[in-house]
């Protein structure tokens, strides 16, 4: 497909589980964002990846929030010991420019993540 | 720090009507800011963006945007709204140093029959 991946699409867990959520950018896209959005809420920066690091993490709200995107493409955000504050609808982004401001950002569809 | 304000969480037309969703931001640099529209179950999708050129910008199906610096704002505008425009719309600013985007809260739109 053209277009940004997230998998899985939903998830439920239990409070205290690690779930992994997944994102398979554009191809050749270098950017690849993450951002939160809560019930009714505008959705939040997490962090930014240029190819395989880390550009900007400040949004994570914990050290419980971690990401990785190990070789410059697919991305997964992991969340541990998972509290019912973490339920939200985690969107991904890629953008085909070195994090010039300007460039469209492509949204995928979003995980939604229900703790229980 | 850069922020957005949309004002109304919540915008009723009646269709064929004038549709007007607001967005103000704060900034101490020039933005770069962007409409984006989200339909249930669906990603967001972007309508258009300002880059510091013509302050009137066109986006895709029929809606435009016009930056005003003396303002602070980039209030989003439709002619005539259809049924099919019915979904939440969200502006955005992008920091000059970096690609993230910073969100207003949401406008949702409905269209009346």
């Amino acid at each position: 497909g053209a277009g940004v991946s997230q998998t899985p699409s939903n998830k439920v867990t239990e409070k205290g589980k690690y779930v992994e959520l997944r994102c398979d950018p554009i191809s050749g896209h270098t950017a690849l964002y993450w951002y939160r959005q809560s019930l009714g809420q505008g959705p939040e920066f997490l962090i930014y990846f240029q190819g395989t690091g880390a550009a900007d993490d400040s949004g994570l709200p914990n050290d419980r929030f971690f990401a990785v995107r190990p070789e410059g493409s697919v991305s997964t955000l992991k969340i541990q010991r998972t509290e019912r504050g973490d339920s939200a609808v985690y969107l991904c982004a890629s953008s085909s420019s070195l994090g010039t401001a300007y460039n469209e950002q492509f949204f995928g569809p979003g995980t939604r993540l229900t703790v229980l | 720090a850069q922020s957005v304000t949309q004002l109304g969480s919540h915008v009723s037309v009646s269709e064929g009507a004038l549709v007007l969703l607001r967005c103000n931001y704060s900034s101490s640099v020039p933005p770069y800011l962007f409409w984006y529209v989200q339909y249930p179950n669906q990603g967001l999708q972007l309508l258009l963006k300002y880059t510091s050129a013509a302050t009137l910008v066109k986006g895709i199906n029929g809606f435009e945007a016009e930056f005003k610096k003396s303002e602070t704002s980039f209030h989003l505008t439709k002619p005539s709204a259809h049924m099919s425009d019915a979904a939440e719309y969200f502006c955005a600013v992008s920091e000059p140093q970096g690609g993230k985007l910073i969100f207003g809260q949401g406008t949702e739109l409905s269209v009346k029959p």
